[in-house]
């Protein structure tokens, strides 16, 4: 069975910061994985992707994350925050069966 | 290129009521799927299609929930004889094949509150 693991259901930064915002996955198959941002009633939006092209992905709005399969971890990083990026993020997985499996949610708040 | 929409954005219901949901998926995507999202937690699978085909059901969607998706084009979620329980955010998303997979595209949810 497949799940995911979000460590720190909030984190806090300083603007300017870096961000790290961490997930562990469970899978007995090589999955995909992807982080979501959430803002305030709102949908999901898409961050990133890994699809096992490459082991660094880069996402939109200065965000990347790494898959390290010994780790089993998909961590996501952005080296500098900035007060829009206070949202919910999620990370979910699949095996391409179709539904994403979620984490609970990591709660980003950006202090100036 | 729309994104994903839903209808209502809101809906305030007392028990025992039923409630109609509809989702719009990007127009060339033939997966669609609906979540639900209650407060403080990710998003929960319900069922998906693939065109008008329904082909996975989640354990969630107790008897009292139906989806359809005629002609394979917009979806709706139908709840039946509403609970307290049923509050949450529901979440539509279709997806196509991007780079090997299949990347999903949100829409920006029904939020129902069942009084």
């Amino acid at each position: 069975a497949q799940s995911v693991t979000q460590l720190g259901s909030h984190v806090s930064v300083s603007e300017g910061a870096l961000v790290l915002l961490r997930c562990n996955y469970s899978s007995s198959v090589p999955p995909y994985l992807f982080w979501y941002v959430q803002y305030p009633n709102q949908g999901l939006q898409l961050l990133l992707k890994y699809t096992s092209a490459a082991t660094l992905v880069k996402g939109i709005n200065g965000f990347e994350a790494e898959f390290k399969k010994s780790e089993t971890s998909f961590h996501l990083t952005k080296p500098s925050a900035h007060m829009s990026d206070a949202a919910e993020y999620f990370c979910a997985v699949t095996r391409n069966t179709g539904k994403l499996i979620f984490g609970q949610g990591t709660t980003l708040q950006v202090k100036p | 290129d729309t994104g994903v929409s839903q209808d209502p954005r809101h809906k305030i219901t007392k028990r025992g009521q039923n409630v109609t949901f509809r989702c719009d998926p990007i127009s060339e995507h033939n997966r669609l799927y609906w979540y639900r999202q209650t407060l403080g937690q990710g998003p929960e699978f319900l069922t998906y299609f693939q065109n008008e085909a329904q082909l996975e059901k989640s354990r969630l969607l107790s008897d009292r929930f139906s989806a359809e998706r005629p002609k394979g084009s917009f979806s709706t979620l139908e709840i039946q004889r509403t609970e307290q329980g049923d509050s949450a955010m529901y979440l539509c998303a279709s997806s196509a094949r991007e780079g090997g997979t299949d990347t999903q595209y949100f829409g920006p949810g029904t939020r129902l509150t069942v009084l």
